[in-house]
């Protein structure tokens, strides 16, 4: 199964954007990428997903490479409430269309 | 909608005891699926059903049992709870095998084996 790794953590400053950085190199041809985020062990968050052209919805952005070996999602004016672990996720097709999890990104948003 | 429910959100369980997470959600997704969330790791497939009477094995089963008997409710069910089942314990529903439709997640329960 494809695995994502991803930074242990990230500081933002209040209104600026947050670029998280994910790299899925074993990812297969029809293997989604999904970002969501877990705020104080709550249940996850969608944010985002894609194939392999960019996204954007009204929470954030999601480049991929041409290649799909890596992504990045970007919160265009980061808020203290964008506080949270972000996982980049890749969606395989077998075992029910499993979430494979990595540790993800904790993301502090500063004043 | 409620989307995904989960009971209860927090449980304390003695070694040897048994019990049933519930797990309801009520968007008519076919697909259903139970995760473990241990400290500082990303969550891991336990057991999944796509569809009333359909269940299989995820990435951990050991341990657990699961039914589905209607398209709303995916219980899961520790028969002799052990310490290593401390985890927090998520549910989730999806609309069908599509790869392109995003999941949706309960709330957790917390359980903790003593």
């Amino acid at each position: 199964d494809a695995k994502t790794t991803q930074p242990p953590s990230m500081d933002c400053a209040e209104g600026r954007a947050a670029n998280l950085p994910c790299n899925h190199s074993t990812i297969s041809g029809n293997e989604y990428v999904y970002w969501y985020r877990q705020i104080h062990s709550q249940g996850p968050q969608y944010i985002i997903h894609g194939l392999k052209n960019n996204e954007t919805n009204e929470m954030a952005s999601l480049i991929i490479t041409e290649d799909r070996k890596s992504s990045t999602l970007i919160l265009p004016h980061a808020t203290l409430r964008d506080t949270a672990v972000y996982y980049c996720i890749v969606r395989v097709r077998n075992q029910g269309g499993k979430l494979i999890f990595g540790q993800g990104t904790e993301l502090s948003v500063k004043p | 909608n409620a989307g995904v429910t989960q009971t209860p959100k927090f449980q304390v369980l003695k070694t040897g005891q048994s019990m049933t997470l519930q797990c309801a959600q009520d968007m008519n997704h076919e697909y259903m699926s139970w995760y473990r969330q241990d400290p500082g790791m990303g969550l891991r497939l336990i057991h999944y059903s796509v569809g009333a009477g359909i269940t299989d094995q995820g990435e951990v089963p050991n341990g657990y049992n699961v039914s589905r008997s209607t398209t709303e409710d995916f219980p899961l069910r520790l028969l002799s709870a052990a310490p290593s089942q401390t985890s927090v314990y998520f549910c989730a529903s999806t609309r069908g095998g599509n790869l392109n439709t995003e999941a949706f997640f309960g709330q957790g329960t917390r359980l903790t084996v003593v």
